[in-house]
């Protein structure tokens, strides 16, 4: 049973254009949300993150919007560049005691 | 500041060997993960210390996984005897843990395992 899902396994995007990255959560127990940035034969990076009393966080080209009611949150980037391609993991965290990730989805920036 | 070391980078061995990893977390961090990460999925936890007492390790294979943190800094993650199902990508990650809430993970770049 997967606690964290990101039903896109894949994305494409125009360079310029807004990146929308998706992930959905089953635990309601989820307090922190985070994204990392994964490229080839590295580890996760640590991009952005949320905690459940807010529902938006911005930083820079990246925002994280969380809507606890639909246990759901999303990336965005905006605007999208060629280095932005990457593996991204969304990952959840219950009061530091069960951090889970999702499965990543891959993006795809072109120039 | 220097971020989380891991060694090696590489591992190939045949089935039924027996593998070690070791990592050296960020400076400070009181809480150290190893996961494990499968080509195409997202990492796994198998065990979390805190300082050098083990906090989860409930998916933690221990009938041939084993892990230690002795003094509360380095670690080291065992597979004795390996299975061609271990194949992957073993990850270290820390954070600074006690009395800190909502902290984020940091992590190496892995060791890549290759069972024969």
């Amino acid at each position: 049973d997967q606690q964290v899902k990101q039903n896109s396994p894949s994305l494409s995007v125009q360079e310029g254009r807004i990146s929308i990255l998706n992930c959905d959560y089953t635990n309601s127990m989820f307090d922190y949300f985070l994204w990392y940035k994964k490229y080839p034969a590295e580890g996760p990076t640590f991009l952005i993150s949320i905690s459940s009393i807010k529902d938006k966080n911005e930083d820079g080209r990246f925002t994280v919007f969380l809507n606890k009611s639909a246990k759901h949150l999303s990336l965005h980037i905006v605007p999208s560049q060629p280095g932005d391609s990457a593996v991204y993991f969304c990952a959840a965290d219950n009061y530091g005691q069960n951090f889970v990730f999702g499965p990543g989805t891959r993006l795809s920036v072109l120039p | 500041e220097a971020g989380v070391a891991q060694s090696p980078r590489y591992k190939i061995i045949e089935k039924r060997q027996s593998v070690a990893f070791w990592c050296n977390p960020i400076s400070g961090h009181a809480t150290l993960y190893w996961y494990q990460q499968i080509l195409g999925q997202g990492p796994k936890l198998l065990i979390q210390f805190q300082n050098n007492g083990v906090v989860d390790d409930s998916q933690l294979p221990k009938d041939r996984f084993s892990a230690e943190r002795l003094k509360g800094v380095d670690s080291t993650l065992k597979i004795q005897p390996a299975k061609l199902e271990d194949s992957a990508v073993y990850l270290c990650a820390s954070s600074l843990g006690v009395g800190a809430t909502n902290q984020p993970q940091h992590f190496g770049d892995g060791t890549r395992l290759s069972i024969l």
